[in-house]
């Protein structure tokens, strides 16, 4: 069975920084794009960029290019998002997803990150 | 890289069909059949019911299908039944492994 399972919740001050994870279980990990996704307090999906775990080969929309950094481990199949400053616009649940193909099939549960003073 | 157009809300009484667009351009949804809708209802984590346009996972009924014509595709859930009321998202694949999610529809079923 595939899962997703990502860190619990975090909560931060401005200017602190932050590594989440999703771990992957049930499938070659290093064969499939792992993507995550924004989904800011009363807000819709937001897609943030995607890494190949085979390869470390990331991409990002230009919405979260240089605002976030996108890595991964296949040693222990793990994806992770970190912020090197978090700021209070970064409150948000973040989604981990594996790409197949093109669609998101396996969703991890999701991480809330908040960020206030 | 913007986000793809769907309304904010739509609503149907149970038994009824319903269609959700999502409206994109030439660069994303009209340039490749990779259209997919997830369902999230709040709380839980998106779950994909369409993808590639019009093809369904296994265990998703098949009162959910999907389609697509020049740049805008579409979600349409017959007979519709109070569990599915949710939050509808489109996503559709934009080159080099980047994609672009819609802003979202809430489906009320009345």
């Amino acid at each position: 069975e595939v899962q997703m399972v990502q860190s619990g919740a975090e909560v931060k001050k401005p200017g602190e920084s932050l590594k989440i994870s999703c771990r992957s279980s049930g499938y070659n990990f290093g064969t499939y794009w792992i993507g995550w996704v924004r989904q800011m307090p009363g807000k819709g999906l937001e897609w943030m960029g995607v890494i190949y775990p085979g390869d470390s080969d990331s991409r990002y929309s230009p919405s979260f290019q240089g605002q976030v950094t996108i890595s991964a481990d296949k040693s222990i199949n793990t994806a992770y998002l970190q912020w090197s400053s978090l700021k209070a616009s970064d409150t948000a649940i973040y989604y981990c997803a594996r790409q197949n193909v093109a669609r998101y099939d396996q969703w991890g549960q999701g991480t809330l990150v908040t960020v206030s003073s | 890289q913007s986000a793809l157009t769907q309304p904010r809300s739509v609503s149907e009484s149970p038994g009824q069909s319903v269609t959700i667009s999502c409206t994109g351009t030439s660069s994303d949804v009209g340039d490749y059949n990779y259209v997919s809708w997830y369902q999230h209802h709040p709380g839980k984590a998106p779950k994909l019911m369409i993808y590639d346009v019009s093809k369904r996972p296994s265990g998703v009924p098949d009162r959910f299908s999907g389609s697509k014509s020049g740049n805008t595709a579409s979600l349409t859930i017959s007979g519709l039944q109070a569990e599915d009321e949710a939050d509808y998202y489109c996503c559709s694949f934009a080159g080099t492994y980047t994609s672009v999610f819609g802003g979202g529809t809430k489906l009320t079923v009345l």
